[in-house]
Formats: structure tokens, sequence, C-alpha cells
């Protein structure tokens, strides 16, 4: 069955410093895989997300993530990390199937130090 | 666009009561999608709709229905609240195509007491 992990419950930076959120999928095909955050109280906003092409792809608020076949995984980065990047973080992966319906990793919180 | 909306934004139920939860999209989208997030969980999907009429379900449905007359609109029935379904109920809708995201509503937070 098609799972995503993400081995990080937590993750504590500090502002300024880089970031790389792990996430590790498990899936027969090439995947269509996200990156979602998730602020205090909010819905989810989708930060970017990989179908093809080039494996390094950059999204919102100067995120971006590589994805590597060889290693089942889509690694989230941020060179500098902001205060206001304190959130949850989702890996996901749609099933591609009638339904695309999104499977979640359980999420990474990122906590920033001032 | 008001995108993805939900209400209510909070509710209480005591247990055995029944109640539904809203959910509409103004962006003319095919797949609707309802999941509930668990505290230090991800999501997981409870149903689904690829369009009018067309309902199924996914991974956790049991003590819930849902019913999809109308594009815009898929409401998420709860027959007989159980603590178990206290979480957090998203909605979200995609167009159709496979290179598409999902679009979340801001979320709905439930709790059976």
């Amino acid at each position: 069955a098609q799972s995503v992990t993400q081995p990080d419950i937590h993750i504590t930076v500090s502002e300024g410093a880089s970031l790389e959120l792990r996430c590790n999928y498990s899936y027969g095909a090439t995947p269509y895989l996200f990156w979602y955050v998730q602020s205090p109280g909010q819905g989810l906003q989708l930060l970017l997300k990989y179908f093809s092409g080039d494996t390094l792809v950059q999204g919102i608020k100067g995120f971006e993530a590589e994805f590597k076949r060889s290693q089942s995984s889509f690694n989230l980065r941020k060179p500098s990390v902001h205060w206001s990047d304190a959130a949850e973080y989702f890996c996901a992966v749609a099933e591609r199937d009638s339904s695309y319906k999104l499977i979640f990793g359980s999420g990474t919180r990122l906590l920033v130090r001032p | 666009n008001a995108g993805v909306t939900q209400t209510p934004k909070f509710r209480i139920l005591k247990i055995g009561q029944s109640m539904t939860l809203q959910c509409a999209q103004d962006m003319n989208h095919n797949y609707m999608y309802w999941y509930r997030q668990d505290p230090g969980m991800g999501l997981k999907l409870i149903y689904y709709s690829v369009g009018a009429g067309i309902t199924d379900k996914g991974e956790v449905p049991n003590g819930y229905n849902v019913s999809r007359s109308t594009t815009e609109d898929f409401p998420l029935r709860l027959e007989l609240a159980a603590p178990s379904q206290t979480s957090v109920y998203f909605c979200a809708s995609r167009r159709e195509g496979q290179i598409y995201e999902q679009y979340f509503g801001p979320g709905t937070r439930l709790t059976v007491t």
C-alpha cells in the first residue's frame, strides 16, 4: 500500500538557519508529490508540487524540494528560516487512480527560535 | 473567488446527536473530499466525490454519510455522534485531471462529549 513517512515529529531551528524536512514515500509508479503547510488554526496551503521533469521544484515562501527516486524521498528545504515559518508541514502523495486522493504523512512541527 | 468554505468553524455535540458539516466551493471543481485530522496525525480521507451524484468511501468512512447533489456542495453527515469523531474536519476540492492539486477549506473543529 502507498504510504508517506515523515520521520521527524518536531524540528527546532534558529531564525536565519537553514531547514530540511524529510519525507519518504512508498509508491509503485512515479509519484505525484506535494508539500502543504498548516499554520495554527488554519487550513492547508500548498507550498509546492512535483509531477515530472526537473527534480528540484520551487515553491512559495522561498521553499524548494528535491525528488530523489533512488531514495524514495522528497525533502523540503529553505535556506533561511523566518519566524513566520513556524507551522506544521505535511508531505503527501496523490493516488493515481480515478480519485486522485491524497495520502498524507503524519506531519512535522517546525519551531523557530528567535 | 471564495475558494472552499466550511461551516460551522466550531461545534460541540453530545453523544448520539446528529449534525451536518457544510462544504462549498465556487471554482467549478468536479472532485471534492472530506478528511479528518486527529491530534498529531496526518489527514485521513473519509469520503470523496468525482462529480455530482457520485460519491465513494475513503479510508475511514464509518459513522459518516455524504451526498453530492450539486457541483458546488458536498455536505458531510454525522448521524450518531461518538467521542471517537472528535476531530478537525477538512473539505477539499480539485480540478479534473492528473496534475492538479487539492484546495482546502479552513476546517471545522468538532468535539463530541
